[in-house]
């Protein structure tokens, strides 16, 4: 089925460590790839987004990483801050109608 | 800066009430899209619409369920006859086609 998995469910990082979410993906068809940032809470926000056509894509301390043969994306979070506590959510555009289906989440505690 | 309003915030009502969500998407987002998040879990599409077609309603529980978006533009989702299982955050996003979607802050609903 159409279906998008996230691991792992909690990750804890001390502040200043990096930390890896990783996403697989279930339809080849797939173009879009993008991460949300959760806050307890609050709304789901855009924090990077990939296309197919491009392989990583960085933002200051946030990259993302994309293989379409083996179907995963990751996210990297490079000197993590206690900011950086939330939610993260992968998710990627599905089938005819490119419908956005969500991971299923990890939840980032950065100790200080 | 625009954003996706949705109303109301919080809704309370008993089982085998009806109730119903309004969402009003970004001007001129042709795509809308309706999620339920359960607490602790990733935001599950419940319907999808291009203008004012439904172009994905495959996990929508049409038995209790019903979406509309008349003019392609404002939306309501209702349940009837809600349930308790129903008890979720209800999470509208609007996104130009096939890019970021932009989520209003949702409407919590409790049945009791």
């Amino acid at each position: 089925g159409e279906n998008v998995e996230q691991h792992p469910s909690t990750l804890s990082v001390q502040e200043g460590d990096s930390a890896v979410i990783k996403c697989t993906y279930s339809d080849s068809a797939s173009n879009y790839f993008p991460w949300y940032k959760q806050e307890l809470g609050k709304r789901p926000q855009l924090i990077i987004d990939i296309r197919s056509n491009v392989g990583e894509k960085k933002d200051q301390r946030i990259a993302v990483t994309l293989n379409k043969t083996a179907k995963h994306f990751s996210l990297h979070i490079t000197e993590t801050q206690p900011e950086d506590s939330a939610v993260y959510f992968c998710a990627a555009s599905l089938g005819a109608t490119n419908k956005l289906i969500f991971g299923t989440g990890t939840l980032l505690a950065v100790q200080p | 800066e625009a954003e996706v309003a949705q109303s109301p915030r919080y809704k309370i009502t008993e089982k085998s009430q009806a109730v119903a969500f309004w969402c009003d998407p970004i001007s001129g987002h042709a795509t809308l899209y309706w999620y339920r998040q359960i607490l602790g879990q990733g935001p599950e599409l419940l319907v999808q619409f291009q203008d004012e077609s439904v172009v994905d309603d495959s996990q929508l529980p049409k038995d209790r369920f019903s979406a509309e978006r008349l003019k392609g533009v404002d939306s309501t989702l209702k349940i009837q006859p809600a349930e308790l299982g129903d008890s979720a955050m209800y999470l509208c996003a609007s996104s130009p086609y096939n890019t970021e979607a932009f989520f209003g802050q949702g409407t919590r609903l409790t049945v009791v």
